[in-house]
């Protein structure tokens, strides 16, 4: 079975700090997608960033990059210089064997303080 | 590109009832899901859309729920005899293709709360 693991429910961090936040994921398929969305208190899912089983080098946009670590299985997200609008629910997300249906952990909840 | 949109952005209802929820995808895309998400937790895929077919239905989606997509572009999700275990944000989502890669675009959801 597919899974995700975030196992940091909150974190609270000072502005302009970096953060890291953890995801480690299962899986028995060769091929498969990491993501990270953000979910303001809006409710919307945004997308972040993308990490693909085959790609050799991390995943960066912007301030956002990818720790892949395909050995250990693991897809932190880290987060340079944040920012007060960082503030949000953070998930991690595989897409699954049926190539459509993403697989979410629990997520993480991030809080910046000034 | 205005985005996926959800209506209504709340719902409230009493047990028992019907509830519909609509769904409007980046007009482009002819990949429509379904996720519920409850409190604390990540999404849960509830249905799939290519165009107007529902390719997958999750072991989640009771008899009591239904999603249609007739012309390939919005989507309803009706939730019938509606029950407390219900209350939960609803997302619907859109994507243009199959791709591993493909990122998927939220609308805001619909938040129902059954009393």
């Amino acid at each position: 079975a597919q899974k995700i693991t975030q196992t940091q429910p909150g974190m609270f961090v000072q502005e302009k700090e970096a953060v890291t936040l953890d995801c480690t994921y299962d899986t028995s398929d060769p091929s498969y997608g990491l993501f990270w969305y953000k979910q303001p208190s809006s409710g919307e899912m945004i997308f972040l960033i993308y990490q693909g089983s085959y790609d050799q080098q991390n995943a960066t946009e912007g301030r956002y990059s990818l720790n892949f670590q395909k050995a250990r299985k693991s897809a932190n997200l880290v987060i340079s210089a944040s920012q007060l609008g960082d503030s949000a629910m953070y998930f991690c997300a595989m897409r699954g064997r049926s190539n459509y249906q993403l697989i979410w952990g629990a997520g993480t909840k991030l809080i910046i303080k000034p | 590109d205005t985005g996926v949109s959800q209506n209504p952005r709340h719902k409230i209802t009493k047990r028992g009832q019907n509830v519909t929820f609509r769904c409007d995808p980046i007009s482009e895309h002819n990949r429509l899901y379904w996720y519920r998400q409850t409190l604390g937790q990540g999404p849960e895929f509830l249905t799939y859309f290519q165009n107007e077919a529902q390719l997958e239905k999750s072991r989640l989606l009771s008899d009591r729920f239904s999603a249609e997509r007739p012309k390939g572009s919005f989507s309803t999700l009706e939730i019938q005899r509606t029950e407390q275990g219900d209350s939960a944000m609803y997302l619907c989502a859109s994507s243009g293709t199959e791709t591993t890669n493909e990122k998927l675009f939220f609308g805001s959801g619909t938040q129902l709360s059954v009393l």
